[in-house]
């Protein structure tokens, strides 16, 4: 099957404690994304990558770090940094890093504080 | 600076009704407009996109770059419609899509 994964499902962390949230792709796509998603209020862009090792900031990456040393790996850390990391986290991917292409999403990973 | 308005966060209606869902999006260029849906407990999936005109699930919405809007259409509401959408804004000069808060659907029986 296809598409983007990501893992775990559900996480919970530890004050001070970092974790890593996975997200894999099989569809060849250049570019990768990280988004964060509160109830009402969308998704909000944490990080993408438009090519293998480079990535940019989105609009609140403080308290995130990433890294893109394979194509189809695009893995995401939340650091002790991020005071809220209470949320759902989305991955997606799509064939450039221009805004014209849709994009494709994985089934997301729920991150609690323990 | 590039901004998608979904005014309302929640929209009910009766199974069978017509449907619309609004969205309000500001950009000077030539945009590119997507509805994305999310049914429950699915993942985030791509509805339709402007340059593609099709009909989707009985779904339509017209680019009206006169008011700025795509608001999203269906005639005859079915209960499996019931899910969150949301209105993104892409350019071709940006990486970034410009996400909208989104509307949740209700479609009562």
């Amino acid at each position: 099957d296809g598409g983007i994964t990501q893992s775990p499902k559900y996480l919970f962390r530890k004050e001070g404690q970092n974790v890593t949230l996975s997200c894999e792709q099989n569809l060849n796509h250049d570019a990768m994304y990280w988004y964060r998603q509160d109830p009402g209020q969308g998704l909000r862009l944490i990080y993408y990558s438009q090519i293998v090792n480079d990535f940019q900031k989105g609009d609140i990456a403080e308290g995130y770090s990433v890294s893109r040393e394979k194509k189809e790996s695009f893995p995401l850390t939340v650091t002790s940094a991020q005071k809220n990391p209470t949320a759902f986290y989305l991955c997606a991917s799509s064939t450039s890093g221009t805004g014209g292409q849709p994009q494709h999403f994985g089934d997301g990973t729920r991150l609690s504080i323990l | 600076a590039q901004r998608v308005t979904q005014p309302e966060k929640l929209l009910s209606v009766f199974k069978g009704a017509p449907v619309e869902l609004k969205c309000n999006y500001s950009y000077s260029g030539s945009p590119e407009l997507f509805w994305y849906v999310q049914y429950s407990r699915q993942r985030l999936q791509l509805l339709l996109r402007h340059i593609s005109r099709e009909s989707i699930k009985g779904f339509t919405a017209d680019l009206n770059k006169g008011e700025t809007s795509f608001h999203l259409k269906k005639p005859f509401a079915q209960e499996e419609d019931s899910a969150m959408y949301y209105c993104a804004l892409g350019t071709y000069s940006n990486y970034q899509l410009i996400w909208g808060a989104g509307t949740k659907l209700i479609i009562k029986p």
